[in-house]
């Protein structure tokens, strides 16, 4: 069964916690992003990644870091810098990531603060 | 940057009435894509449009791209309750699609 994977589906972060957001795909898909997404918002554009080992920052990195070790794997970690950083992120992937290419998304990942 | 601006940002609408969201872009778009949020899920693709003045529909959705190819539309004919959620347009003026805030469509019975 093909498709993006993201876990957990709800995750709690205390002040000054680090806390990684997993993303898995299966598709065989180059490229892999993450959108932030505030209640009643759009899709923010944190990170992108087109290839293994590289990534590039989006519209809002500041707080966020990246990896992608693996072409299957694009784990996300909200850092203590980031100062709000309740949201629902969304994991996407494409083929190559260029802008014609549909984005199929994961089913995101609810971040609270306590 | 490039903006893309989403209008209206909620809209209620009886059932069997029509709906239509527009999307603004600062900068001539290569292509738009469309895509629906159905309430607590994830953004789902529904259609491509890369052709200046291009109409495209899918049952009792209509879309459409601008003849300058900076503004699209997306028309829904009859809503259902089926519809609700929200419509987001994503534009690409480079390599990267930036997403419009998106309309929320809440449909009455």
């Amino acid at each position: 069964d093909g498709g993006i994977t993201q876990s957990p589906k709800y995750l709690f972060r205390k002040e000054g916690q680090n806390v990684t957001l997993s993303c898995e795909q299966n598709l065989n898909h180059d490229a892999m992003y993450w959108y932030r997404q505030d209640p009643g918002q759009g899709l923010r554009l944190i990170y992108y990644s087109q290839i293994v080992n590289d990534f590039q920052k989006g519209d809002i990195a500041e707080g966020y870091s990246v990896s992608r070790e693996k072409k299957e794997s694009f784990p996300l970690t909200v850092t203590s810098a980031q100062k709000n950083p309740t949201a629902f992120y969304l994991c996407a992937s494409s083929i190559e990531g260029k802008g014609k290419e549909t984005q199929y998304f994961g089913p995101g990942t609810r971040l609270l603060v306590l | 940057g490039q903006q893309v601006m989403q209008i209206p940002q909620y809209q209620h609408v009886q059932e069997g009435e029509d709906f239509t969201t527009y999307c603004n872009s600062s900068t001539t778009l290569s292509n738009i894509q469309w895509y629906k949020q159905r309430p607590g899920g994830h953004p789902v693709f529904l259609i491509q449009l890369v052709k200046s003045g291009e109409v495209k529909k899918q049952k009792r959705l209509t879309f459409q791209f601008g003849e300058a190819k900076k503004n699209s539309s997306l028309h829904i004919t009859a809503t259902q309750t089926t519809d609700v959620g929200t419509y987001f347009c994503g534009g690409n003026a480079g390599n990267m699609l930036t997403f419009g805030g998106g309309t929320r469509l809440m449909v009455k019975p």
